[in-house]
């Protein structure tokens, strides 16, 4: 099993500051690293596919790079709607498997 | 627009059964691959299961190997999550997903207490 370790697990920023999320996985991917969202009481989102594409509708304001085991997600410039929990996933293999999640809160 | 919408989730005790369902509507039902993702309560997202569109290709959570199955009814556009032997820790709220991971539903949830 592929484990996901996020770090860090709380960021605390400000609105317009720029956030940096890591992704590290215990064995190397091929590409199949995804970054979700989640806010309080809705279902995840999907920001970024294949480790740097962003999927529809996603904001240019969120960029995913990295690649073998350690990726990135940036959030340049955050706004209100963006404090939530971000997730990564690898669907290299299976069993599918989800990071901890790095919560990016108000400072 | 892709819709699913979960059923099925409620209160049951240890060692109980379940039947949960996903409706899926919006995408060629047969050609979508689908998972079953869980929440618990204030905790990180586990993937639970996956299906392909033909429904003759599983994977499982090594944590509920052998007491899950998923399963399809591609007539009915329907995915299914058939919980048995339940234990305190499949307490959750249980989302399906599409082969895209664009579309999720809003979640079921499951509640494993004497």
């Amino acid at each position: 099993e592929i484990v996901l370790t996020q770090s860090p697990a709380t960021l605390s920023l400000s609105p317009g500051e720029r956030a940096t999320l890591s992704c590290r996985a215990s064995q190397s991917l091929t590409r199949y690293l995804a970054w979700y969202q989640q806010r309080p009481g809705q279902a995840p989102r999907l920001l970024i596919d294949d480790a740097s594409n962003r999927a529809a509708g996603i904001p240019a304001r969120f960029s995913g790079s990295g690649s073998g085991t350690d990726f990135t997600l940036t959030i340049s410039g955050l706004e209100p709607a963006d404090f939530a929990v971000y997730y990564c996933q690898q669907r290299d293999s299976w069993p599918l498997t989800f990071g901890g999640g790095t919560k990016v809160e108000i400072k | 627009e892709v819709q699913l919408v979960e059923s099925g989730g409620g209160l049951v005790q240890p060692g109980g059964s379940l039947r949960l369902s996903c409706a899926v509507s919006g995408l060629t039902f047969s050609l979508a691959d689908l998972s079953w993702v869980r929440q618990a309560p204030g905790k990180g997202l586990e993937w639970v299961a996956a299906i392909n569109g033909g429904g003759d290709e599983t994977h499982y959570q090594d944590s509920v190997k052998g007491r899950f199955t998923i399963s399809r009814d591609n007539s009915k556009n329907t995915l299914y999550l058939q919980l048995k032997s339940l234990r305190d820790e499949d307490s959750a709220l249980y989302y399906c997903a599409t082969h895209t991971w664009a579309s999720w539903g809003r979640g079921t949830l499951v509640t494993v207490s004497s």
